[in-house]
């Protein structure tokens, strides 16, 4: 079965500052595919960048993108300029194929802070 | 654009009660999925529905069945409730055609508090 470890429970970064926040996952598959997701004080789930693992390209979505290392099964989300609205808990999740259930890590809680 | 539209938005209910959630995938959406979130918890997968057929299966208590209608809405009917129920539930969609963006849309959730 594949897991998800988010090894960062809370984080802070002062307003315009960059922040990463880490995820790791196991998995036998050689495709598959790895989301971030943000969860506001709303509870709503919203889908922040998706990475696809056979592309070798590092996946950016304006001032979010991440840091695919297959090898080392990692997948970090790197936040630029952050922004008081971007306080939030964030999910790291796996998807073995399309039609398949999300794994969610357990989440790190980011404050940005002005 | 429409989303994935789940009612109702908030339920009260006591212990032993009956619940039915309610959730209206985005259009063209053939697959759907329910989550439960309990408090300070990451999503857990309950159950999925591919074409009004069950796709896959959770940690779906036996107290808890679902289905997919003709129309692809999805009902999640739960009875028997717990303490341990009240949470947020999410129902999400996706179209698994070939081309899209794989990922899910997730509905605003209901949240169940069993009191």
């Amino acid at each position: 079965a594949q897991t998800v470890t988010q090894s960062q429970p809370e984080m802070s970064v002062q307003e315009a500052e960059t922040v990463t926040l880490s995820c790791t996952y196991d998995t036998s598959e050689n495709n598959y595919y790895l989301f971030w997701y943000k969860q506001p004080p709303s509870r709503q789930m919203i889908l922040v960048i998706r990475q696809e693992a056979y592309k070798q390209q590092n996946a950016t979505e304006n001032r979010f993108s991440v840091n695919f290392q297959k090898a080392a099964k990692s997948f970090s989300l790197k936040i630029s300029d952050s922004q008081l609205g971007d306080t939030a808990m964030y999910f790291c999740a796996f998807m073995k194929h399309a039609d398949t259930p999300l794994v969610f890590g357990k989440g790190t809680r980011l404050s940005v802070i002005a | 654009a429409a989303g994935v539209i789940q009612s109702p938005r908030h339920l009260i209910k006591e212990k032993r009660e009956t619940a039915t959630l309610k959730c209206y995938p985005i259009p063209r959406h053939d697959t759907v999925y329910w989550y439960q979130q309990g408090p300070g918890q990451d999503p857990q997968f309950l159950i999925s529905f591919y074409e009004k057929m069950q796709s896959d299966k959770g940690s779906i208590p036996d107290r808890f069945s679902a289905q997919q209608f003709s129309d692809y809405h999805s009902e999640l009917n739960m009875s028997s409730l717990e303490l341990g129920d009240s949470a947020l539930y999410f129902c999400a969609s996706s179209d698994q055609l070939p081309g899209t963006d794989y990922g899910y849309t997730f509905g605003s959730g209901t949240r169940l508090t069993v009191v």
